[in-house]
């Protein structure tokens, strides 16, 4: 069983700011099954990045995602207001799994 | 616009099986290249992708639910069926119904509004 660790468990930035969230994986995890979500209060998860840079439909370019073997990144380079959420990654190979999540709050 | 709708019990005894129904309206369930599926989420243990079945029939589970689930499909009625055994308190959670457009496993561009299933005697 592959385990996902996201640090840190909150972030608080300001408007503008960069965002760069971390995904640590309990053993090598292919990244073309490495992918991103974004989950705001009383809403489904949304997709941002799957495979391993490929942004959904609809996601705008200031999210990205990099990383292989066991260390994943999730940078957003300019928070806009609407940023501000819990994050996931997802491993969906073998054996999958969401990380627990990092909560993005207003600073 | 494609919509979803989780329906069923809210509350479920331990032991017994959860049946849930994920209508589909404004669209085919049987179109092609789509993964239909389900996904949930409780306190306890986050988010964990369940299960879901490809357009052609194939179904994908995941393996540690892979003994208890069963994921069907009503084409007739436009209707994705979850059914899962011999539940526990573990088990609550909110059941959400997604239409997976790349790999099928929670990557949803469209979503149910979720059911809240509570497993309590």
């Amino acid at each position: 069983e592959i385990v996902l660790t996201q640090s840190p468990g909150t972030l608080s930035l300001s408007p503008g700011e960069r965002a760069t969230l971390s995904c640590r994986a309990s053993q090598s995890v292919s990244s073309s099954y490495l992918a991103w979500y974004q989950q705001k209060p009383g809403q489904a998860p949304r997709l941002l990045i799957y495979g391993p840079s490929i942004r959904a439909t609809g996601i705008p370019d200031r999210f990205s995602a990099s990383g292989s073997g066991t260390d994943f990144t999730l940078t957003i380079s300019r928070l806009e207001p609407e940023d501000f959420a819990v994050y996931y990654c997802q491993q969906y190979g073998s054996s999958p799994a969401f990380g627990q999540g990092t909560r993005l709050e207003i600073k | 616009q494609l919509q979803l709708q989780e329906s069923g019990p809210g509350l479920v005894k331990p032991s017994e099986t959860l049946s849930l129904t994920c209508t589909v309206s404004g669209g085919s369930i049987s179109s092609s290249s789509y993964y239909w599926g389900w996904i949930r989420q409780s306190p306890g243990k986050g988010l964990e992708w369940i299960g879901s079945m490809y357009y052609s029939g194939s179904t994908y589970y995941n393996p540690s639910l892979k003994s208890r689930v069963t994921i069907s499909v009503d084409r007739s009625k436009n209707q994705l069926s979850l059914r899962l055994s011999s539940v526990t308190a573990a088990d609550t959670a909110v059941y959400y119904c997604a239409r997976d457009p790349y790999y099928g496993m929670g990557e949803g561009d469209y979503w149910g509004q979720g059911i809240l299933v509570t497993v309590s005697s």
